[in-house]
């Protein structure tokens, strides 16, 4: 079984630009989390889809954004890129279902010049 | 609100020695808690986990994890360090709601690297 796939995996922008990441979850996951992780704030909960729908919303500003294809695949945007919005970003699926447990992509590594 | 406190961002054991990692939650609702391992430039790998039922849970590569309620705290173990398991490690809780269920949303601990020496 396939694992979650995330692309691109690195990728470089400059200030004020906007970049598009892509996430393929595991056949027959309904959910698909986003998190940012950086050496500063450490692992921080950007959003969650299921069904199409953004069921959670993390603490970011309206230049984060996602959405969910019926295929279940996601993509998160970030506009008006930042230095600070240089990280890793993970997605996650899961079944959506009561465990909790998420799988996780290798990430797209974002550097923002 | 959740939050995950974990006690010292870099433990350093000799290969066989016992690993232990703290973790420690605060949440007002009995929580979901998970240990996740992440590699150099990988993403993310689930350990263990603990739902309810048995408060000692046994995960992949002889780790375990116990939850105590009254310390609100859900530390690691491994018996013997092995090199393989220098890595980072992060302890999360999940957001459980009134339903009784558990979605997408991880509120993740600072994280601790574990280095081990030969």
């Amino acid at each position: 079984k396939a694992g979650v796939t995330q692309t691109p995996r690195y990728l470089i922008k400059t200030r004020g630009q906007q970049v598009t990441l892509s996430c393929s979850p595991i056949s027959g996951h309904r959910s698909v989390s986003w998190y940012q992780q950086t050496p500063g704030q450490g692992l921080q909960f950007l959003f969650e889809y299921f069904s199409e729908t953004q069921r959670n919303k993390g603490n970011f500003p309206g230049r984060f954004s996602g959405r969910q294809f019926s295929n279940s695949r996601s993509e998160m945007n970030v506009s008006t890129l930042e230095l600070g919005d240089s990280a890793l970003y993970l997605c996650a699926s899961s079944l959506g279902l009561s465990s909790g447990e998420l799988f996780f992509g290798e990430g797209s590594r974002l550097t923002v010049l | 609100a959740q939050s995950v406190t974990q006690l010292g961002s870099h433990v350093s054991v000799s290969e066989g020695a016992l690993v232990l990692l703290r973790c420690n939650y605060s949440s007002s609702v009995p929580p979901y808690l998970f240990w996740y391992v992440q590699y150099p430039n990988q993403g993310l790998q689930l350990l263990l986990k603990y739902t309810t039922g048995a408060t000692l849970v046994k995960g992949i590569n002889g780790f375990e994890a116990e939850f105590k309620k009254s310390e609100t705290s859900f530390h690691l173990t491994k018996p013997s360090a092995h090199m393989s398991d220098a890595a980072e490690y992060f302890c999360a809780v999940s957001r459980i709601n009134a339903g009784g269920t558990s979605y997408g949303k991880l509120t993740f601990g600072q994280g601790t690297i574990l280095t081990v020496h030969p």
